[in-house]
């Protein structure tokens, strides 16, 4: 069965400090990876998708990137954090193609003071 | 990008049953409707997807008419595990298959 994993789950980083997420996804090959952020109190934000090694699609500009190193491997990072990065990080995967469904992981509550 | 609208808030009671309705006025012809649920400090999980009529499985009912232009998301007798926020999607051509969750409706079952 697939898993996906993130970590780590909780995060607190002073302004201005360096920002690494990752995510790795199990027993699936060649999958859509997904990073989303959702706000205290909102909806979800696509941040960043890709369908392939190195591969990265940007939906909305921000201090943020993404790599995707291997297959199964997604990382998300900052070289400098703001206030406003504040959020719930989430990771998903999709099937090859177009992805109607998605799944998600745990996620990493990260707290930037 | 067909944009969507459902009710910020609902309440209920257990065992009843819960209809949220969602209009999406610009849906393409090769979108389909999804609908995702979500409990505080966890992802999206995914409910239930549907094209046009209905669509049933073991959690939830999908009803969409001929027009398309919204859906109903029914939820039978439902119980305070049921308690979260649920979205309302369109994902399709006009996505490039990727995700555009909204603020969601809240639905609070009450004992």
């Amino acid at each position: 069965s697939q898993t996906i994993h993130q970590w780590p789950a909780t995060l607190v980083q002073p302004v201005g400090s360096p920002l690494s997420l990752e995510c790795t996804v199990e027993g699936t090959s060649n999958p859509n990876l997904y990073w989303y952020r959702q706000a205290a109190g909102r909806g979800l934000q696509l941040l960043f998708y890709s369908v392939g090694i190195g591969q990265i699609s940007s939906e909305v500009p921000q201090n943020l990137s993404a790599s995707r190193p291997q297959d199964r491997q997604f990382i998300l990072s900052s070289k400098k954090l703001l206030l406003s990065d504040s959020g719930f990080y989430l990771c998903a995967w999709g099937s090859e193609g177009v992805s109607y469904e998605q799944y998600f992981g745990p996620g990493t509550r990260l707290t930037v003071t | 990008l067909a944009k969507t609208t459902q009710p910020i808030s609902m309440d209920s009671y257990e065992g009843q049953e819960v209809n949220i309705t969602c209009s999406h006025n610009n849906i393409a012809t090769n979108d389909y409707i999804t609908w995702y649920q979500q409990f505080p400090s966890q992802g999206p999980r995914f409910i239930i997807q549907g094209y046009k009529t209905k669509v049933t499985n073991e959690v939830a009912s999908l009803f969409i008419p001929a027009d398309r232009k919204s859906s109903t998301l029914s939820l039978p007798r439902v119980s305070l595990s049921d308690t979260a926020v649920y979205y309302c999607l369109v994902v399709g051509s006009s996505t490039l298959g990727r995700l555009y969750f909204g603020r969601g409706t809240q639905l609070t079952v009450w004992p």
